[in-house]
């Protein structure tokens, strides 16, 4: 299987800060990869697929960016409701795999 | 409206098996994939298995593999997983995942998630 992982595994950030969230690959996955967002006690929303296409009706502050092994999930101004859990997960296999997550706290 | 809505959670001991169900409206459900995705207390999500649209293609994480079975019922808009021979390390929220296309492909994302159903393996 192809095992996705994140870093940090979490940060602390005040609102308003650049933050970013990286992903690495086992293998290359092309950009066949997606960015969720999950808040306690809610199940996971999609806010990037491909690596870089933003769903409809995300805030334009969510960016992603990168291909092969190496991605990355950029907010440019963390807002208030940003502070949650991002996964990355690729989809380049049909035996899908998620990264370990990244929580992101109030500084 | 589109919904997913699952159901059959429940407390058992190990060993023992237990069916899910979640149920589909406000889309055409045979027109797409479905998943099934677990989140383990204290981690992070898991990928448990996935179906194409007319069940030709199922998929298993290989920590269910021989021990879960994903159906779907297109007539009644349902997607099911049989858990047999429950463990400890199956107690998670499980979510159903509504797939963006009719098979798991790369192109794939998931676009509607329920909202879980919560199983606990424990004695």
């Amino acid at each position: 299987d192809i095992q996705m992982t994140q870093s940090p595994s979490s940060l602390s950030a005040s609102v308003g800060d650049r933050v970013t969230i990286t992903c690495r690959a086992s293998q290359s996955i092309a950009t066949y990869l997606n960015w969720y967002q999950q808040k306690p006690g809610t199940a996971p929303k999609l806010l990037i697929h491909a690596a870089s296409s933003l769903r409809g009706g995300v805030p334009s502050r969510f960016s992603g960016s990168g291909s092969g092994a190496d991605f990355t999930l950029t907010i440019s101004s963390l807002q208030p409701e940003d502070f949650a859990t991002y996964y990355c997960q690729q989809t380049y296999s049909n035996r899908l795999t998620f990264g370990g997550g990244t929580k992101v706290e109030i500084k | 409206e589109v919904q997913l809505v699952e159901s059959g959670g429940d407390l058992v001991p190990p060993g023992r098996s237990l069916r899910l169900s979640c149920a589909a409206s406000g889309f055409k459900f045979d027109d797409y994939a479905m998943h099934w995705v677990r989140h383990i207390p204290g981690k992070g999500l898991e990928w448990v298995s996935g179906i194409s649209w007319n069940s030709g293609t199922i998929v298993y994480a290989d920590s269910v593999k021989g021990r879960f079975t994903i159906s779907r019922d297109n007539a009644k808009n349902s997607l099911y997983l049989q858990m047999n021979s429950l463990r400890t390390e199956d107690t998670a929220l499980y979510y159903c995942a509504k797939d963006s296309t009719y098979n798991t492909s790369p192109e794939s994302y998931m676009d509607v998630w329920g909202s879980g159903t919560t199983v606990t393996v424990s004695s």
